[in-house]
């Protein structure tokens, strides 16, 4: 079946450290997404691709990070600079426009 | 600029009784619509879109939604509530030449046995 997976569900960071978070999709689906979920404000846009191999900032991009060097994936780096990187993060997908997105089933990152 | 307000972050219904979730948009274009559900810990899930055509958009569960231009409303309605609709419901709106979807804060909506 096609969908979205990001792994892992669970991480957990220590204070200094890069971590990545794993989106692939095999939908076929051209245009990517990152959001972050916190309690109570929604989901807040991250970065986004809607090709390969270019990509643009969202709503709250400082400290995170995004390649696409794929069409199927769309990994995001949470690096030392984002100070409160507690969160839930999700991944979504998205083809002809109008569709709405699938989105992943999302990793939720804690830092100890 | 497109944005979304959901009226109520909390709703709490009884089981059996009308579900209604409030949803009012912004938009310069032809909006396209959207209302997702998202059960704990988990992703979120399409429940129905709004694109052009029929106003009134059924989707998944037995949920249905009506847009009404003049209001700038998207409102989604269940005539009776289970338990397991129990989740947060978030509303949506895309500009018609980008795909890019702008989200509400979203309610949560709990039943009552």
């Amino acid at each position: 079946d096609g969908g979205i997976t990001q792994s892992p569900k669970y991480l957990f960071r220590k204070e200094g450290q890069n971590v990545t978070l794993s989106c692939e999709q095999n939908l076929n689906h051209d245009a990517m997404y990152w959001y972050r979920q916190d309690p109570g404000q929604g989901l807040r846009l991250i970065y986004y691709s809607q090709i390969v191999n270019d990509f643009q900032k969202g709503d709250i991009a400082e400290g995170y990070s995004v390649s696409r060097e794929k069409k199927e994936s769309f990994p995001l780096t949470v690096t030392s600079a984002q100070k409160n990187p507690t969160a839930f993060y999700l991944c979504a997908s998205s083809s002809i426009e109008g569709s709405g997105y699938t989105f992943g089933s999302g990793t939720r990152l804690t830092v100890v | 600029a497109q944005s979304v307000t959901q009226l109520g972050s909390h709703v709490s219904v009884s089981e059996g009784a009308l579900v209604l979730l409030r949803c009012n948009y912004s938009s310069s274009v032809p909006p396209y619509l959207f209302w997702y559900v998202q059960y704990p810990n988990q992703g979120l899930q399409l429940l129905l879109k709004y694109t052009t055509g029929a106003t009134l958009v059924k989707g998944i569960n037995g949920f249905e939604a009506e847009f009404k231009k003049s209001e700038t409303s998207f409102h989604l309605t269940k005539p009776s509530a289970h338990m397991s609709d129990a989740a947060e419901y978030f509303c949506a709106v895309s500009d018609s030449s980008a795909s890019k979807i702008i989200f509400g804060s979203g309610t949560r909506l709990s039943i009552r046995p």
